[in-house]
């Protein structure tokens, strides 16, 4: 069965400091991956995405993520976090349908 | 103006009630999804369909039906409310060939509560 794993619930982190943000997905094929940004009462924007060749991806925002077929993990990080980062993030996995994690709330302390 | 668009924003009902969440799009897109969010639950996919001829049921479709009236239009209907479909409702697109067509685009969402 597919799913998608994000073990931290909720990290908080100083600003200016590192973060990482993991996700670990169970599925048939190696699907395409997502990460994705909510603020609050907002929808969903998408932050940055793995489709084929080079496993670490760059997105908007300073954001990248590093895919690892071994592991079966898509973990998101920045170098130095910006107290406007502070959100909901999600990993979404699929083709054609996809599933999400439950969602890390990351809270930037300044 | 929004590339995703879904009415109402927010709506409050009464148990039994039927009722409508649209959802319009202009970027051309042939999928769009219907999604909810539960507080700790994540993402779940109601329905998905590829164009106007193409409805698939996703994770948890009971309860609830859909109607692609155009390529641009897609509706949620839940026919008989109930109190455990007060979420967060998410409309979604996407679209352009390839594996483009598993970026997806999100509206602003529907804030249903059942009463």
């Amino acid at each position: 069965a597919q799913s998608v794993t994000q073990p931290d619930i909720h990290i908080t982190v100083s600003e200016g400091a590192s973060l990482e943000l993991r996700c670990n997905y169970s599925y048939g094929a190696t699907p395409y991956l997502f990460w994705y940004v909510q603020s609050p009462g907002q929808g969903l924007q998408l932050l940055l995405k793995y489709f084929s060749g080079d496993t670490l991806v760059q997105g908007i925002k300073g954001f990248e993520a590093e895919f690892k077929r071994s592991q079966s993990s898509f973990n998101l990080r920045k170098p130095s976090v910006h107290w406007s980062d502070a959100a909901e993030y999600f990993c979404a996995v699929g083709i054609n349908q996809f599933y999400f994690g439950t969602g890390t709330s990351l809270t930037v302390i300044p | 103006d929004a590339d995703v668009t879904q009415t109402p924003r927010n709506r409050i009902t009464k148990t039994g009630k039927r009722i409508m969440l649209e959802c319009s799009q202009t970027k051309g897109h042939d999928r769009m999804y219907w999604y909810r969010q539960d507080p700790g639950l994540g993402l779940q996919l109601i329905y998905y369909s590829f164009d106007v001829k193409d409805i698939n049921k996703g994770e948890i479709s009971d309860g609830y039906s859909v109607s692609r009236q155009a390529q641009a239009k897609f509706s949620l209907s839940l026919e008989s409310a109930i109190p455990n479909q007060t979420a967060l409702y998410f409309c979604a697109t996407s679209g352009g060939g390839g594996g483009t067509y598993n970026e997806q685009f999100f509206g602003p969402g529907t804030r249903l509560t059942v009463l």
